[in-house]
């Protein structure tokens, strides 16, 4: 059961686009769909941002996306703003019947 | 609006039991699934348990089988995760989550601390 694998650390400038991988396995990442993407601000509680691969929950800017290919789910944040500034983690569910998380991936606005 | 709200965290030895509570509203408790997800101070989050909304089946991380288990009350509303044998490396902020597969809605969380 080990985590998903993701950059530790990624940066961009006001404006810029920025993407996040987030590798794992045929039994996770690769076998389902079942993909999810969350922000999480110091202090605070994960919020969701990105379900099923690709899809937005209700009120989530459309400056955030997702997109899947093999074994490695991507988060991509367009025009990005100094409130995006924030850890971000991946999901995803696995053949084992549970979930997985990636060890997170700190995003610095500069 | 979805709500949850946890309770039941606190400082333990190691060794020791607690129970966690979480209080649901503003969606249909019983129909959906729910699991709970730690993050240790300064690290990741971690996936602990689920609890399928149907037929109550139940599952658990490696970290934590044996050890800990999940259960709800649909007539309260209420999820819970019963703790045993608490290691120091259970400390962490404790997350009730709804849903299994992907979890959406997030509670504030509880800070479960295991120390002597």
């Amino acid at each position: 059961q080990s985590a998903l694998t993701q950059p530790a650390s990624v940066s961009g400038s006001p404006g810029q686009s920025i993407t996040i991988s987030c590798t794992g396995t045929s039994s996770d990442i690769g076998g389902y769909n079942y993909v999810s993407w969350y922000q999480q601000h110091p202090g605070k509680a994960p919020k969701h941002m990105i379900s099923d691969v690709s899809k937005r929950p209700s009120g989530v800017s459309n400056r955030f996306s997702g997109s899947k290919s093999g074994n490695t789910a991507s988060l991509t944040i367009s025009g990005l703003q100094a409130e995006d500034e924030a850890h971000y983690y991946c999901s995803s569910y696995t053949s084992s019947s549970i979930v997985l998380f990636g060890g997170g991936t700190k995003l610095t606005v500069l | 609006e979805v709500q949850l709200l946890e309770s039941g965290g606190g400082l333990v030895q190691p060794g020791g039991s607690l129970r966690l509570s979480c209080a649901a509203s503003g969606f249909t408790f019983s129909s959906y699934s729910m699991s709970w997800v730690r993050q240790a101070p300064g690290k990741g989050l971690e996936w602990v348990s689920g609890i399928d909304g149907g037929d109550g089946s139940t599952y658990y991380a490696d970290s934590v089988k044996g050890r800990f288990t999940i259960s709800r009350d649909t007539s309260k509303n209420t999820l819970y995760l019963q703790m045993n044998n608490l290691r120091a490396e259970d400390t962490a902020v404790f997350y009730c989550v709804k849903g299994r597969y992907q979890p959406d809605y997030w509670g504030r969380g509880t800070l479960v601390t295991v120390s002597s």
